[in-house]
């Protein structure tokens, strides 16, 4: 059973510039969220998608916004990119949203802001 | 806002020793906790899942505990080797989302 998928695994962008990230959930779950890793501060939740709908969101700008397609695939977002926003994105699913449900994460995608 | 700590930062032990890793979490409230391992660079990976009405979980060598009441987790690791060596991570799952402790690095020497 394939994993969880990000594309593409490493970017670097120039400052101003938009990017778009790319995750496939493990075949049948329904749930995506997105999560931000930094060294300063951690990992932090950006939003979680659950039948193209948007269930909860982070403390983010609106530079960064997602979305979920109908086979459960999810893209984010972010416009005029900034140096802080350099990162590991990582990407995760589950099966649905009820609590019972642990997360899968992928590999990420490290995307450098020059 | 649920806060969660990892205590220690860091913990360098010689092969063989059990590691034991700790996280605090301030709201009880949880759906969840799971304990995460990511090597440098890499994802996460799923380490055990426990349900907010467990009190245990096992994985051959691991063993994780929750105390709900009391906003505390324990993550056991038997006889360590040095393929053990990564970045713990405890996470707990509430309104949709999970929040992450800033992790434990572990260095086991061989």
């Amino acid at each position: 059973k394939a994993g969880v998928t990000q594309t593409p695994r490493y970017l670097i962008k120039t400052r101003g510039q938009q990017v778009t990230l790319s995750c496939s959930p493990i075949s049948g779950h329904r749930s995506v969220s997105w999560y931000q890793q930094t060294p300063g501060q951690g990992l932090q939740f950006l939003f979680e998608y659950f039948s193209e709908t948007q269930r909860n969101k982070g403390n983010f700008p609106g530079r960064f916004s997602g979305r979920q397609f109908s086979n459960s695939r999810s893209e984010m977002n972010v416009s005029t990119l900034e140096l802080g926003d350099s990162a590991l994105y990582l990407c995760a699913s589950r099966q649905g949203i009820d609590r019972d449900y642990g997360y899968t994460f992928g590999s990420g995608t490290r995307l450098t802001v020059v | 806002k649920q806060e969660v700590t990892q205590i220690p930062a860091a913990l360098s032990v010689p092969e063989g020793e059990n590691l034991v890793l700790n996280c605090s979490f301030t709201d009880s409230a949880i759906y969840n906790l799971q304990w995460f391992r990511q090597d440098p660079g890499k994802g996460l990976t799923s380490l055990l899942l426990i349900q907010s009405s467990q009190r245990e979980q096992t994985s051959g060598r691991l063993n994780a505990s929750l105390d709900k009441s009391s906003g505390r987790s324990t993550l056991y690791i038997a006889a360590s080797q040095p393929g053990d060596s990564a970045t713990y991570l405890c996470a707990v799952s509430g309104d949709y989302k999970l929040s992450f402790g800033a992790g434990t690095t572990v260095t086991v020497r061989a």
